[in-house]
């Protein structure tokens, strides 16, 4: 069955980094396209970026653009958060999900999250 | 960037009754690319509708999405016990694929 498990995250200072990882199994992870979205604690859901199956082109909200950095290896079936200049507006669960099909990029996977508190 | 509006905010119904939910966009969402979710505490939301209309593996039939260009509704014919969380409705035709701000569906 189709598991996301996402890991990394954890207690960080503002200004500092870190990286989200998010490991993938239970399907072909090359043929897809992947999301993270977050959701800060008692607030609703918000979309943070997205890549295409082979890498080729990733987008981003405006809120992370030129701080936070998709990747993806597909020869380790793990999808990467690589986040910089760490604010405290970014404290929230960070989810992986899989787009539901090539070019259809409905959400239809989600991890279980991982909490990334930005605090001095 | 599309700005996606919820309505209501929170939505008070009793078991057995019909829960109408609208998803208004600031402009045309590209070819229906409009998604469902649920999420209920503690856990992550689950896809219901995609493609506005098109229901998700395993999602009930009482769950039934409609709409085009710029309004979108999520209905769901009779709620059970099990539907009250909260929906959020997305789109996804072009970056920022932005999320509505969610509609809380509480028990009366």
């Amino acid at each position: 069955q189709v598991q996301l498990v996402e890991s990394g995250g954890g207690v960080v200072q503002p200004g500092r980094s870190l990286r989200l990882s998010c490991a993938a199994s239970g399907f072909t992870f090359s043929s897809y396209g992947m999301h993270w979205v977050r959701q800060a604690p008692g607030k609703g859901l918000e979309w943070v970026t997205f890549i295409w199956s082979d890498g080729s082109n990733k987008y981003y909200a405006d809120s992370v653009k030129g701080r936070f950095t998709i990747s993806r290896d597909n020869s380790k079936n793990t999808l990467y958060l690589q986040m910089n200049s760490l604010r405290a507006e970014d404290t929230a669960v960070y989810y992986c999900a899989r787009e539901i099909q090539n070019y259809v990029r409905a959400l239809d996977y989600w991890g279980q999250g991982t909490l990334v508190t930005v605090s001095s | 960037e599309i700005v996606l509006t919820q309505s209501p905010g929170t939505l008070s119904l009793s078991p057995g009754e019909r829960a109408t939910l609208s998803c208004r966009a600031s402009q045309s969402v590209t070819s229906s690319y409009l998604a469902w979710y649920q999420q209920k505490p503690g856990q992550a939301p689950r896809l219901l509708i995609y493609g506005a209309s098109a229901r998700a593996t395993g999602i009930p039939d009482r769950f039934s999405g409609s709409g085009s260009g710029t309004d979108f509704t999520l209905s769901i014919s009779r709620l059970e016990p099990e539907d009250f969380a909260v929906y959020y409705c997305q789109h996804y035709g072009s970056s920022p694929y932005t999320f509505g701000q969610g509609t809380n569906l509480e028990i009366k």
